[in-house]
């Protein structure tokens, strides 16, 4: 059972809108930064977002994210046959002491 | 260009200990902030982070695995290792050593990945 909370699954046509959410508590997403991971089938992570909504460079304007609350959301826009992968949530928890992960959610573009 | 590898066995028997070598390039870990994690993640199944070592050679470690886990430094070799005694086959996946800047920051840059089955 992660910490942080995802769907196990979206789904979307090319060029839809698809947004996943991530839910944690006043320990992890309520407190700090919310990050999200693109991690493509065979490969290892690479960060999508960091500081809860910056793009670091070379990620399209496609994707973003936002937070409120205890909760935060990735957005695709624009879905695109490469979108296909497992996107993750993780923030730091206050109260474990260490980096917490969403269990991960699996995007596929019908 | 930043860089991580990482190495070690892989399979080791139940009952063993793991020994995993993460080798980096592009940063120095003794830079203030720097730190290096560990994260695995069984076939299938979701990232599960297990330790972090940072540039003032203070560490964190995953509560429900503790007491099992090791992380140290080698600054002038540019190496983070992660020992990991009593290995069962639940502990099956895929090993990552990853940057970050703080410690509340983003795994920016991770490694390729090793995969260490757990087998007698």
């Amino acid at each position: 059972q992660s910490v942080l909370t995802q769907p196990p699954s979206a789904s979307g046509t090319p060029g839809q809108r698809v947004t996943i959410s991530c839910s944690g508590s006043s320990s992890n997403i309520g407190s700090t930064y919310v990050y999200w991971y693109q991690q493509l089938p065979g490969t290892a992570p690479k960060v999508l977002i960091y500081r809860n909504d910056q793009r670091p460079s070379g990620v399209p304007d496609r994707f973003s994210g936002s937070k409120s609350g205890t909760s935060a959301s990735l957005a695709i826009s624009g879905l695109r046959s490469e979108d296909e992968a497992d996107y993750y949530c993780e923030a730091w928890d206050d109260r474990l002491g260490g980096p917490v992960f969403g269990g991960g959610t699996r995007l596929t573009v019908l | 260009q930043v860089t991580l590898r990482e190495s070690g066995p892989a399979l080791v028997k139940p009952t063993q200990t793991l020994t995993l070598t993460c080798s980096f390039s592009g940063f120095s870990l003794s830079s203030s902030g720097m730190c290096v994690s560990w994260i695995r993640q069984p076939p299938g199944k979701a990232l599960e982070w297990l330790a972090l070592i940072d540039w003032d050679d203070d560490k964190y470690y995953r509560t429900s695995l503790q007491s099992r886990l090791t992380i140290s430094k080698d600054t002038s070799k540019n190496q983070v290792v992660l020992t990991m005694t009593n290995m069962d086959p639940m502990d099956t996946a895929t090993y990552y050593c990853a940057r970050n800047q703080r410690i509340t920051e983003a795994f920016d840059v991770w490694g390729q990945g090793t995969m260490v089955t757990v087998s007698s």
